[in-house]
């Protein structure tokens, strides 16, 4: 079974900081994804990849498959980005990490 | 839009007794999945329907059925609810099995005493 390692558990940032969330992997997947867990507990999915980098306003996702690596970055971090982020790979069934939680401060 | 609808948000029950929990989503889409959450844990794959009619068992099955209704609703069932059952459900969705993004309901916080 994939082992799936999120980095670093908890993170704390000062408004505006570029952020950098990291996702390991044990075994080789189909795709990943990103997810943001709210304070409040719903989960939105942010990005799904398989190769390459996507882009969507701040945030960043890039995958490198044969380091079995994955990043999540942030640009201009705001205390709206306060959330978990979740990292799951696609092998059979998704497989989840922990989860980073995030906290950015005004 | 409405998307991922999942009631109720809270239960609590007692050893032994039963509950459903419901969802319905409105996106058409074919997929469905329950998981649940638990401290400490990633998300966990209890059971999934990849298109309406079938459904298949998840990394934690024991304990739980599912039922997918039709195309819309996917419901969770706690015939004998335990302790080891205490969590947050989530029910998510997505067009075309798991190479398509998920779309979470709000999820249930469930406690059994």
């Amino acid at each position: 079974k994939n082992e799936v390692e999120q980095s670093p558990q908890n993170l704390t940032a000062q408004e505006g900081e570029f952020i950098t969330i990291n996702c390991s992997y044990s075994v080789g997947i189909s795709a990943l994804h990103w997810l943001q867990q709210h304070p409040g507990g719903g989960i939105v999915s942010l990005f799904m990849l398989s190769s390459g980098k996507k882009k969507h306003g701040r945030l960043i996702a890039t995958i490198n498959i044969q380091e079995k690596h994955s990043s999540l970055h942030i640009t201009a971090s705001h205390p709206r980005d306060s959330a978990v982020y979740i990292c799951a790979v696609l092998e059979g069934n998704l497989i989840f990490g922990k989860g980073t939680k995030l906290s950015v401060k005004p | 839009n409405a998307g991922v609808t999942q009631t109720p948000k809270f239960q609590v029950l007692k050893t032994g007794q039963s509950m459903t929990l419901q969802c319905a989503q409105d996106m058409n889409h074919n997929s469905m999945y329950w998981y649940r959450q638990d401290p400490g844990m990633g998300l966990r794959l209890i059971y999934y329907s990849a298109s309406e009619g079938t459904t298949d068992k998840g990394e934690v099955p024991n304990g739980y059925n599912v039922s997918r209704l039709n195309k819309r609703e996917f419901s969770l069932r706690l015939e004998s609810a335990a302790p080891s059952q205490t969590s947050v459900y989530f029910c998510a969705s997505s067009e075309n099995g798991r190479n398509s993004p998920l779309h979470f309901g709000n999820g249930t916080r469930l406690t059994v005493t």
